[in-house]
């Protein structure tokens, strides 16, 4: 079964520091999506960051970026200059398809708490 | 533009009845996802609708179905509802499927007694 793993249920970070949520994915497809979503306080999900697995390069938006490590199935999320507005549940997914039928599998989330 | 839309945000059924949510997607928007979140077991993907095709689907029972009309506007019911339903069922839309970008609604809420 395709599954996302997100060890850390909760993490803290200083305002204004650096802050790395960890994503694992286990899949044997070649070419598939990662995504990071960003859910915060009773607000609407909104993607925060996308990766196509055939890019080597990895994908930014301002503040936050990805290191994706294809061969460890490994896409972690790096924020920089934490603000107090980060503050939310950051989910990690993966699009994983079979015979053309295509899901998002979700990670359990992280909790990210800045503090000021 | 104006957002995803979700009518209503919260819901109150009794077990065995049954219950229809509505999906406003962006407009443009061809593509509308359904998913169910809960504590227990977090984000399931429900189904895809595409120019009103079912094209994806998850891994739940019959009792939830789905539709899309010409207007992309999506429906979900849940029929026989059990307790294990309980829980906020998010719809996002999209231009072209799930591996683009989603814009999700604020959800439902949807509690079974």
């Amino acid at each position: 079964a395709q599954t996302v793993t997100q060890s850390q249920p909760e993490m803290s970070v200083q305002e204004a520091e650096t802050v790395t949520l960890s994503c694992t994915y286990d899949t044997s497809e070649s070419d598939y999506y990662l995504f990071w979503y960003k859910q915060p306080p009773s607000r609407q999900m909104i993607l925060v960051i996308r990766q196509e697995a055939y890019k080597q390069q990895n994908a930014t938006e301002n503040r936050f970026s990805v290191n994706f490590q294809k061969a460890a199935k490994s896409f972690s999320l790096k924020i920089s200059d934490s603000q107090l507005g980060d503050a939310a549940m950051y989910f990690c997914a993966y699009r994983y398809g079979m015979d053309s039928n295509y899901q998002l599998i979700w990670g359990a989330g992280t909790k990210l708490i800045i503090k000021p | 533009k104006a957002g995803v839309t979700q009518t209503p945000r919260y819901l109150i059924k009794t077990r065995g009845q049954q219950v229809t949510l509505s999906c406003s997607p962006i407009s443009g928007h061809r593509s509308v996802s359904w998913y169910q979140q809960t504590p227990g077991q977090g984000l399931q993907f429900l189904f895809e609708y595409f120019s009103e095709t079912q094209r994806n689907k998850g891994n739940f029972p019959g009792r939830f179905s789905g539709r899309q009309f010409s207007n992309s506007r999506s429906e979900m019911n849940v029929s026989t509802l059990e307790l294990g339903d309980s829980a906020l069922y998010l719809c996002a839309s999209s231009l072209v499927g799930i591996a683009d970008t989603q814009y999700f609604g604020p959800g439902t809420r949807l509690t079974v007694l």
